[in-house]
C-alpha cells in the first residue's frame, strides 16, 4: 500500500542538540510538506518542496532546516536555533496543489 | 498522550445521530477545500474535499456544504457512530497554490 512514514513517532533533543525527522512517501507525490501541530492551534507550515532539489520556506522556518535529494523524501532538522521545539510533527505529499494531502503519522518531539 | 485535541470546542452527539462540524474560512480567493479527521496521536485522515465551483458534494455517510458568500463550510456526518470521534478541521487552498491554511478542529465526541 502506498503512504507516507515518518520516523521515528517519538524523538527527545538535549540542548543544543540538532535533530532529523525522517519522511518517506512511495505515492509517487512532486510535492511534501512540513507541518507543526500544536496544542489549540492549526497546522502552521515549516516548509515546502513542489520538486527535487527545490524547497520553499513556509511561516514558520526560522530554526528548522530540510533537503530534498529524491523525489521519495524530505527530512526535516530541528536546529539548537529552534527554542521552542516540543511540538508535534507532520510531514505531508500532494500530486499537485489542489490534491488532497496525504499525512504521515506524525513525529512528536519533546525536550530533555 | 496526545494533547492536540485540547482547548479545541468540542460536539457531544449521541450515536446514531447526524452532526453537524461548522468552518469559517479566511479568503475569498480559496478555490479548494478539504475536511480532515485526525485521531489521537496519528496524522491527519482526508475524508472529502470540494471545489469553489460546487455548493455540495456527498460521501459514504459524510457531506459537505460550501457557502461562499458567508466563506463557511460545514461537515455532516449521518449516524454517527462510536469510531467518528476524532478531531475535524477543514482546510483551504489558495488557487493553484501549494500552501494550505488549516482550521484548528472540533473534537466530536459520541455518546453510547
Amino acid at each position: 500500500d502506498g503512504g507516507i512514514t515518518q520516523s521515528p513517532k517519538y524523538l527527545f533533543r538535549k540542548e543544543g542538540q540538532n535533530v532529523t525527522l525522517s519522511c518517506e512517501q512511495n505515492l509517487n507525490h512532486d510535492a511534501m510538506y512540513w507541518y507543526r501541530q500544536d496544542p489549540g492551534q492549526g497546522l502552521r507550515l515549516i516548509y515546502y518542496s513542489q520538486i527535487v532539489n527545490d524547497f520553499q520556506k513556509g511561516d514558520i522556518a526560522e530554526g528548522y532546516s530540510v533537503s530534498r535529494e529524491k523525489k521519495e523524501s524530505f527530512p526535516l532538522t530541528v536546529t539548537s536555533a529552534q527554542k521552542n521545539p516540543t511540538a508535534f510533527y507532520l510531514c505531508a505529499s500532494s500530486k499537485l496543489p489542489n490534491q488532497p494531502q496525504h499525512f504521515g503519522d506524525g513525529t512528536r518531539l519533546s525536550i530533555l | 498522550g496526545e494533547s492536540v485535541g485540547l482547548h479545541l470546542p468540542t460536539l457531544s452527539v449521541q450515536e446514531g445521530d447526524n452532526s453537524i462540524i461548522n468552518c469559517a474560512y479566511s479568503n475569498s480567493a480559496s478555490d479548494y477545500f478539504i475536511w480532515y479527521k485526525q485521531e489521537s496521536g496519528k496524522g491527519p485522515q482526508f475524508i472529502i474535499d470540494i471545489r469553489s465551483n460546487m455548493d455540495k458534494r456527498q460521501g459514504q455517510r459524510v457531506t459537505v456544504l460550501l457557502n461562499k458568500t458567508v466563506k463557511h463550510l460545514s461537515l455532516q456526518i449521518a449516524a454517527t457512530q462510536p469510531g467518528d470521534s476524532a478531531v475535524y478541521f477543514c482546510a483551504e487552498n489558495h488557487k493553484g497554490t501549494y500552501k494550505y491554511i488549516f482550521g484548528t478542529g472540533t473534537r466530536l465526541k459520541v455518546l453510547a
